[in-house]
């Protein structure tokens, strides 16, 4: 079946330490989303990219770096400049064509502080 | 600031009744609406997408789009307790970019 893998489902970091989360997909969707959703909160834009080797800043990207070296991988990086990582990451794709179609969603990936 | 809006609730229905969510979105050029469903402590899925004026009905689900008064609902016939989810609304604005402009979310508690 085709869909979006995010692993791992929860991850904990300490103080200092660089996180890489993972998503990969195998539904040939050209563009590819991060987005962090904290509690009682809506989606906030990390990152994207809507093609191979080529992403663009979302709206809260300080802290955090991405690669696209394949149409399939899209992995993020929370890096020890952010300075509240504790949410929930969502990884999406949509493809390419027409105007009607929306995103799948990975299961998301858990991430907390210690 | 392009913006999507939806009352954050919760909205409370009895088992059975129809459950009426809206969103207002400002950029007057959207192109597309979706409405997702989200489980506490899951991913959103989509339930419902439009793109045209008037009402897109699934099963229990229809979407309705009224683009001169910048607005989409979805109704929810015959409500179940298997319902109650946060609603969230998105918008894909003018333009060439698939980015999608999203609500807060509307939470939906269907009540047995």
């Amino acid at each position: 079946d085709g869909g979006i893998t995010q692993s791992p489902k929860y991850l904990f970091r300490k103080e200092g330490q660089n996180v890489t989360l993972s998503c990969e997909q195998n539904l040939n969707h050209d563009a590819m989303y991060w987005y962090r959703q904290d509690p009682g909160q809506g989606l906030r834009l990390i990152y994207y990219s809507q093609i191979v080797n080529d992403f663009q800043k979302g709206d809260i990207a300080e802290g955090y770096s991405v690669s696209r070296e394949k149409k399939e991988s899209f992995p993020l990086t929370v890096t020890s400049a952010q300075k509240n990582p504790t949410a929930f990451y969502l990884c999406a794709s949509n493809v390419d064509r027409g105007e009607v179609y929306g995103y799948t969603f990975g299961s998301g990936t858990r991430l907390t502080v210690v | 600031q392009k913006e999507v809006e939806q009352n954050s609730g919760p909205l409370s229905v009895p088992e059975g009744a129809i459950a009426s969510l809206n969103c207002t979105y400002s950029d007057r050029g959207s192109q597309s609406f979706f409405w997702y469903r989200q489980y506490s402590g899951k991913s959103p899925e989509l339930i419902m997408f439009i793109y045209s004026n008037g009402d897109k009905e699934d099963g229990r689900f229809t979407a309705q789009l009224n683009k001169a008064s910048q607005y989409v609902s979805l109704l929810i016939r015959d409500s179940q307790p298997s319902d109650s989810a946060t609603y969230l609304c998105a918008v894909k604005p003018y333009g060439n970019n698939r980015k999608l402009i999203w609500g807060l979310g509307t939470s939906l508690a269907v009540n047995p």
